[in-house]
């Protein structure tokens, strides 16, 4: 199974602050790499595709990149609501697999 | 627009047996393939299983190890996971999700709000 390493694992940011997390596979996906956004008691939600595909309605402050194993998340200007869980995930191969997480808080 | 809505969790005990569903609305379902991910409490996001859009095709996480079936109707707009010899470790919220373009799955564009599945005694 591919693993894939989140770093951090939780993240303390201000509204306006610059933040990026980056996401390692444990081998070779080209850019089959997605990243999801997560709030307790909500549906997840599609934020990134095939590593820097903007998903419609996601804004733009949000941005991917990257290829091979390592990719970033990177979010410009934080807004309140963009605190929330984050999570990258393969789907090189089956099976797919999930980073742990980075959990992103207010400081 | 795309709504997805999952329902049949509960209470179970070890050993037991459910019939997750995931109601679909919104888009052409039977274009769709479609797949379960689970959250254990405290824990992140797994994959579990897809299911082509026509239900020909199917994959599983190894770790289901054959107690989890995927299937479809597509002439109800439903997927279901059928979930037998429940453990401990399956006690997590449920979430359907819809591949993100048709007839492909590498990522999910849409999901559910989960339903909830316990395994205790």
């Amino acid at each position: 199974d591919i693993q894939m390493t989140q770093s951090p694992s939780s993240l303390s940011a201000s509204v306006g602050d610059r933040v990026t997390i980056t996401c390692r596979a444990s081998q070779h996906i080209s850019t089959f790499l997605n990243w999801y956004q997560h709030k307790p008691g909500r549906a997840p939600k599609l934020l990134i595709y095939t590593a820097t595909t903007l998903q419609s309605g996601v804004p733009s402050r949000f941005s991917g990149s990257g290829s091979g194993t390592d990719f970033t998340l990177s979010i410009n200007i934080l807004q309140p609501e963009d605190f929330a869980t984050y999570y990258c995930q393969q789907s090189y191969n089956t099976p797919y697999t999930f980073g742990q997480g980075t959990n992103l808080e207010i400081k | 627009q795309v709504h997805l809505v999952e329902s049949g969790g509960g209470l179970v005990k070890p050993g037991g047996s459910l019939r997750l569903s995931c109601a679909a609305s919104g888009f052409p379902f039977s274009d769709y393939y479609m797949t379960w991910i689970r959250q254990a409490p405290g824990k992140g996001l797994e994959w579990l299983s897809y299911i082509s859009n026509s239900g020909r095709y199917t994959n599983y996480a190894d770790s289901l190890k054959g107690r989890f079936t995927i299937s479809r109707d597509n002439a109800k707009n439903s997927l279901f996971l059928q979930v037998n010899s429940l453990r401990a470790e399956d006690t997590a919220v449920y979430y359907c999700a819809r591949g993100g373009v048709p007839t492909s799955i590498n990522w999910f564009d849409s999901w559910g709000q989960g339903t909830l599945v316990t395994v205790s005694s």
